[in-house]
């Protein structure tokens, strides 16, 4: 199972960009780069994904290394309630169906 | 993409006893996956949940305690049995469906065990 490491924690100022890194060192060359995240209380929630290019959505930007052996996940601005765990996960995709991994994620605090 | 509802969202039970969590989606899908969350923990994959076949199991997990059904295509449940203290945790069902698109979380069944 390739594998990621995340720092524990991180903070931030609201509406500063905030910059989630993850390495992933054993990446296979069919390995998408997925994130989640996870508001207290709740199920994760999906956040972005990609494979080699950088990838943008309402949420975030994934900027992904040329090597492809580390990623950042970029928050533009962040909000209070983007205060979160934040997970960089290598789905198992097989018949179908994906199994996610995670490790402990980088949780990440917002000061106002 | 998929909605997930999980029933209960919480519950709390004698220890000794059994605690049946179901999970339902909108739609069709191949494998569905139950993750347990202990307290101030990340997610721990507990098995996958096939449809007409024995669910498969991570290591650490054993399905005299934790028995699975997937009658269909969109519906499965997880029973924790023979409860103790420490089966309090967070119970989520998710699926995920290709390589392309994201997966989707339950909220999860929130088991205190007393």
């Amino acid at each position: 199972d390739a594998k990621t490491t995340q720092p524990n924690s991180m903070e931030s100022n609201e509406e500063e960009p905030v910059h989630l890194p993850c390495n992933h060192s054993t990446i296979s060359g069919t390995d998408y780069i997925h994130w989640y995240r996870q508001l207290p209380s709740q199920g994760p929630e999906y956040v972005i994904h990609g494979l080699t290019s950088n990838v943008n959505n309402r949420m975030a930007s994934l900027a992904i290394a040329e090597d492809r052996k580390s990623s950042t996940l970029i928050l533009h601005r962040a909000t209070l309630r983007d205060a979160a765990v934040y997970y960089c996960i290598l789905p198992q995709f097989y018949n179908q169906g994906g199994k996610l991994i995670f490790g402990q994620g980088t949780e990440l605090s917002v000061k106002p | 993409s998929a909605v997930i509802s999980q029933k209960p969202s919480r519950d709390i039970c004698q220890r000794g006893t059994s605690l049946t969590i179901q999970c339902q989606v909108d739609s069709q899908v191949t494998m569905m996956f139950w993750y347990r969350q202990q307290p101030g923990q990340s997610l721990t994959l507990i098995a996958t949940a096939n449809q007409g076949s024995e669910a498969t199991y991570e290591s650490g997990f054993v399905i005299d305690k934790f028995p699975i059904s997937r009658p269909n295509l969109t519906f499965s449940t997880l029973t924790v049995s023979n409860m103790s203290p420490e089966d309090s945790s967070i119970y989520l069902c998710s699926v995920a469906l290709d390589r392309y698109t994201e997966a989707f979380f339950g909220q999860g069944t929130r088991l205190t065990v007393v």
